[in-house]
């Protein structure tokens, strides 16, 4: 089981505003270390969606913005739409494992 | 741009040695400030880090999976490979090559979905 934790699931209505947490501790978010977002749409491999915590790489919508505070973090998506269902993972480092971990992942569901 | 393409068996039996190889285009293996690296999904699950190997030969592996990794690279194909030993059921998974970058990982492959069956 990873070390950062997400919710399973959120959903919203198109055009809404919708947040997914990355929890941590203090051997990795809360250790300093930045966290990263990916986005999954089904059946392809995962595309960087925000690195250093909150840097939109370029071709990346401003709808996504992403947040980090202590030991958790946050991407935030605005003005959902329909082509932003698939699954959304963080990932960090983690000085105890001496390794990269990636969140247990989140699937975001337009209503 | 930067593209990375997948290939190897897809099918490894028990007890085997998985081996697959990445093919870089766009970059350069030899690139100062690039690290290329192995990650892993199993079926439903979140992405495994695996592991990376500089251009110097250098690496850094997954404590979890050390003892039987080995990545390798060839500059002169601009390819990086993937050497994983006893393999079992649990080491099915999407195996996915990618570059990364001051701790981020970008771009991805497309990805091997690799089966450990008898």
């Amino acid at each position: 089981q990873s070390v950062l934790t997400q919710p399973p699931s959120v959903s919203g209505a198109p055009g809404q505003r919708v947040t997914i947490s990355c929890t941590g501790s203090s051997s990795n978010i809360g250790a300093g270390y930045h966290v990263h977002w990916y986005q999954q749409l089904p059946g392809t491999a995962p595309k960087l969606l925000i690195y250093s915590n909150n840097n939109r790489p370029s071709g990346v919508p401003d709808r996504f913005s992403g947040s980090k505070s202590g030991t958790s973090a946050s991407l935030a998506i605005t003005g959902l739409q329909a082509e932003d269902e698939a699954d959304y993972y963080c990932q960090s480092r983690d000085s105890s494992l001496s390794s990269y971990v990636f969140g247990t992942g989140t699937k975001v569901t337009v209503l | 741009q930067v593209q990375l393409q997948e290939s190897g068996p897809g099918l490894v039996k028990p007890s085997e040695t998985l081996s697959l190889t990445c093919t870089v285009s766009g970059d350069s293996v030899t690139s100062d400030n690039s690290y290329w690296t192995w990650i892993r999904q199993p079926p439903g699950k979140e992405p495994e880090w695996i592991g990376y190997i500089f251009y110097t030969g250098s690496t850094n592996y997954n404590p979890s999976l050390e003892r039987r990794v080995t990545i390798s690279v060839d500059t002169s194909k601009n390819q990086f490979s993937l050497r994983l030993t006893s393999v079992t059921a649990a080491d099915t998974a999407v195996y996915y090559c990618a570059r990364e970058n001051i701790n981020w990982f970008d771009p991805w492959g497309q990805g091997a979905l690799v089966t450990v069956s008898s």
